[in-house]
C-alpha cells in the first residue's frame, strides 16, 4: 500500500492553522497513524487510529478520515511544531510510511 | 520506563553480514510487535522488518526480503535484525520500535535512538 503525503513542504506562521493529507493507494479503514520528526531526533507519535491523540500530545493536533484519505490538523501552529510529519499505514504488511511533509518557519 | 537500546550498526562492506540487536526494557516484550524502521541521510522513513509479540510471524518490505531476517529472543527481552547482501542503499539509521499492539496495527508509540550502518568499500 503506497502512502502519498501533500504538500511535501509547508510554508506557515506562528499561529496560523494547517491542514496536510495522506492518501492511500487502497483501503486502510483507519489503520494509520501520525508522527512528528525535529532533526536529528527519533520521529514521536502523534496520532493513531486515525484520529485518537497520543497521551501527552498537545490538544492542537487533530486527526480524521477513514478509508485512503487522511488528514492532519494543527489548529494553531507553534513554534515548536516546525519539523517533519509522515503518515504510516497498519491496515497491512508491509506497512509503509508517506514520504512526509515538512513544515518550514515563513 | 520504556527502553529500546539498539547496538550492532557500524561499517560494513558491499555484500557483507551484520546482526543489529536491540534490548528492551520497561514493558511485557513478548505482549507487543517490533519492528525496524530506517531512515537513510537526509531521506524520509522506511519501515523494514516487523515481528508479531510471540514471534510467530514475522514480515518484511520487499526491498530486503530473501535478506534480512528479524527475530525475537523473548528469554532475553532482544529483537535482532539479520542483514546480509548488504549494499549502498542500505546505509541508514535503523530504529527498533515498539507498537502499541501485539500485532504491529497500532502505531509506533516508542523507538530506540537509532545505530547507523554504513555500507561502502
Amino acid at each position: 500500500i503506497q502512502l502519498t503525503q501533500s504538500p511535501s513542504f509547508l510554508s506557515a506562521s506562528v499561529g496560523d492553522r494547517v491542514t496536510f493529507t495522506c492518501r492511500a493507494s487502497r483501503g486502510i479503514s483507519s489503520y494509520l497513524a501520525w508522527y512528528q520528526q525535529k532533526p536529528g531526533k527519533a520521529p514521536r507519535l502523534l496520532i493513531y487510529a486515525a484520529s485518537t491523540l497520543q497521551s501527552g500530545v498537545p490538544s492542537r493536533f487533530s486527526g480524521g478520515g477513514s478509508g485512503t484519505e487522511f488528514t492532519l490538523t494543527i489548529t494553531s501552529l507553534q513554534p515548536e511544531d516546525f519539523a517533519t510529519y509522515y503518515c504510516q499505514q497498519l491496515n497491512s504488511y508491509p506497512l509503509t510510511f508517506g514520504g512526509g511533509t515538512k513544515v518550514e518557519i515563513k | 520506563e520504556v527502553q529500546l537500546v539498539e547496538s550492532g550498526g557500524g561499517l560494513v562492506q558491499p555484500g557483507g553480514s551484520l546482526r543489529l540487536s536491540c534490548a528492551a526494557s520497561g514493558f511485557t516484550f513478548s505482549n507487543y510487535a517490533m519492528s525496524w524502521v530506517r531512515q537513510a541521510p537526509g531521506e524520509g522513513l522506511e519501515w523494514v522488518s516487523g515481528i508479531h509479540g510471540s514471534g510467530g510471524s514475522t514480515f518484511h518490505a520487499d526491498f530486503v526480503k530473501g535478506r534480512f531476517t528479524v527475530s525475537r529472543d523473548t528469554s532475553k527481552n532482544t529483537l535482532y535484525l539479520q542483514m546480509n547482501s548488504l549494499s549502498a542503499e542500505d546505509t541508514a539509521v535503523y530504529y527498533c520500535v515498539k507498537d502499541l499492539h501485539y500485532s504491529g496495527s497500532g502505531g509506533i508509540d516508542h523507538w530506540g535512538q537509532g545505530t547507523l550502518l554504513t555500507v561502502s568499500s
